[in-house]
């Protein structure tokens, strides 16, 4: 089946670094999904992609539709402390209209 | 608050005893979905509900588990003669009719089985 490979695992970050990691795919995605989640809680949607080469922003984070339509990418820029978290992409598989399929997550930890 | 919330939080159960979770959806969303979490791993999909109406289980669901949304609005989950491997977190989502796959999570019901 299709599967969502997510790199790095985990970066370690200092306050104020940009951070970028991405999620690819054998076969193609017709939707790209990232979420955040914090120890204990449910993930949280941060951005949704619909279209091959799509640049979208929700403030210091951008995340982009790959044009081969099997790869995004998601930017932080000037990380600080409460970015701290695991970021998973996520996307529709080609043979369900409902459910998502998921990367095993980017964990990223703040350096002391 | 209106966002999607589960009950209980946190769950202890001993091997073999039934649990039954329960997920509040968003008021205007018509489509609920059961995830399991495991540590280190993206959630994995379990069922799907368009309404009252269950369209969809993943091979996951076995013949112990069951979930059900009787009036279209809240769901619940139940396991029967629970296993150490059934030991996770559940996740409960929503989502509106559009867009079709923005899904918003509840906070989970973490399963501990002793």
């Amino acid at each position: 089946g299709q599967q969502l490979n997510q790199s790095p695992q985990s970066m370690f970050i200092q306050e104020g670094e940009d951070v970028s990691m991405n999620c690819t795919s054998s076969s193609i995605f017709n939707t790209w999904l990232w979420y955040k989640q914090d120890p204990g809680e449910g993930p949280v949607l941060l951005i949704a992609l619909y279209k091959a080469g799509e640049l979208t922003s929700n403030g210091r984070l951008t995340a982009q539709f790959g044009i081969t339509r099997k790869d995004s990418f998601l930017n932080i820029s000037a990380s600080i402390p409460s970015d701290v978290g695991i970021y998973f992409c996520a996307g529709p598989p080609m043979d369900s209209n409902y459910q998502l399929i998921w990367g095993a997550g980017t964990k990223l930890i703040i350096k002391p | 608050d209106t966002g999607v919330s589960q009950n209980p939080r946190h769950k202890i159960t001993k091997r073999g005893q039934n649990v039954t979770f329960r997920c509040d959806p968003i008021s205007e969303h018509n489509r609920l979905y059961w995830y399991r979490q495991t540590l280190g791993q993206g959630p994995e999909f379990l069922t799907y509900f368009q309404n009252e109406a269950q369209l969809e289980k993943s091979r996951l669901l076995s013949d112990r588990f069951s979930a059900e949304r009787p009036k279209g609005s809240f769901s619940t989950l139940e396991i029967q003669r629970t296993e150490q491997g059934d030991s996770a977190m559940y996740l409960c989502a929503s989502s509106p009719p559009i867009p079709l796959y923005e899904q918003y999570f509840g906070p989970g019901t973490r399963l501990t089985v002793t």
